[in-house]
């Protein structure tokens, strides 16, 4: 079935160091990917979004590339900064139906 | 414009009692999505609604809960009978249309003791 797989966490950097999240998808058809982000004890936000291959969405210095030939959409900062400790999940919305399937989502924690 | 608004934020309730869990969705949105968060899990798709109407509801479980979306007032998430398992963060999103961006409130995190 239509799934997100990324990367466990947690995951530890020390500030401005680079930060790559891993994810990688399948799903039948040509879904919208995202990158959600729930700091603590706080609802999800959006970080970026990419709806078709190729597309790059960008947010607060956080990128991720659509690549369809890997089915992946990697989530890359160049600096990290303590304030990005969070949990970040990876997800995909197939378009034909409404609900989003989320990665089980990458604890980040960045030291100052 | 006021975001997707849930309450209560926390909500303890003791075995066999019922859990009623609200979600106001931002101005302008008629299209309302129930997740649920387990423990270090993701999110896991309930139920989507639109006013009055229940559209999809593939992630619900047969038996104690139920979802609603009225022509008034917000949506309402009901859990009937609630046993230690149902104790999970409840997220409520809503978006403007489908297929669209949905936006997430903050979550009501229901304890059963």
């Amino acid at each position: 079935g239509d799934s997100v797989t990324q990367m466990e966490g947690p995951v530890t950097l020390s500030e401005e160091a680079f930060l790559t999240i891993n994810c990688t998808y399948t799903a039948t058809g040509y879904p919208s990917l995202f990158w959600y982000v729930q700091y603590p004890g706080e609802g999800l936000q959006l970080l970026l979004k990419a709806t078709k291959a190729d597309d790059k969405g960008s947010n607060k210095g956080f990128e991720a590339t659509y690549r369809k030939e890997t089915t992946s959409f990697h989530l890359e900062k160049g600096s990290v900064q303590v304030s990005d400790s969070a949990v970040y999940f990876c997800a995909l919305n197939l378009r034909r139906d409404d609900k989003i399937i989320f990665g089980k989502g990458t604890r980040l924690h960045i030291l100052p | 414009n006021a975001g997707v608004m849930q309450n209560p934020r926390h909500l303890v309730r003791r075995r066999g009692q019922e859990a009623r869990l609200r979600c106001s969705p931002m101005k302008g949105h008629s299209h309302v999505y129930w997740y649920r968060q387990l423990p270090e899990e993701g999110l896991k798709f309930m139920v989507y609604l639109q006013k009055e109407n229940i559209i999809d509801e593939s992630g619900m479980p047969k038996e104690r809960f139920s979802a609603e979306f009225p022509k008034e007032g917000p949506s309402i998430l009901r859990i009937q009978q609630v046993v230690r398992g149902d104790s999970a963060a409840y997220f409520c999103a809503s978006s403007p249309s489908t297929p669209d961006t949905q936006y997430f409130g903050p979550g009501t995190r229901l304890t059963v003791l």
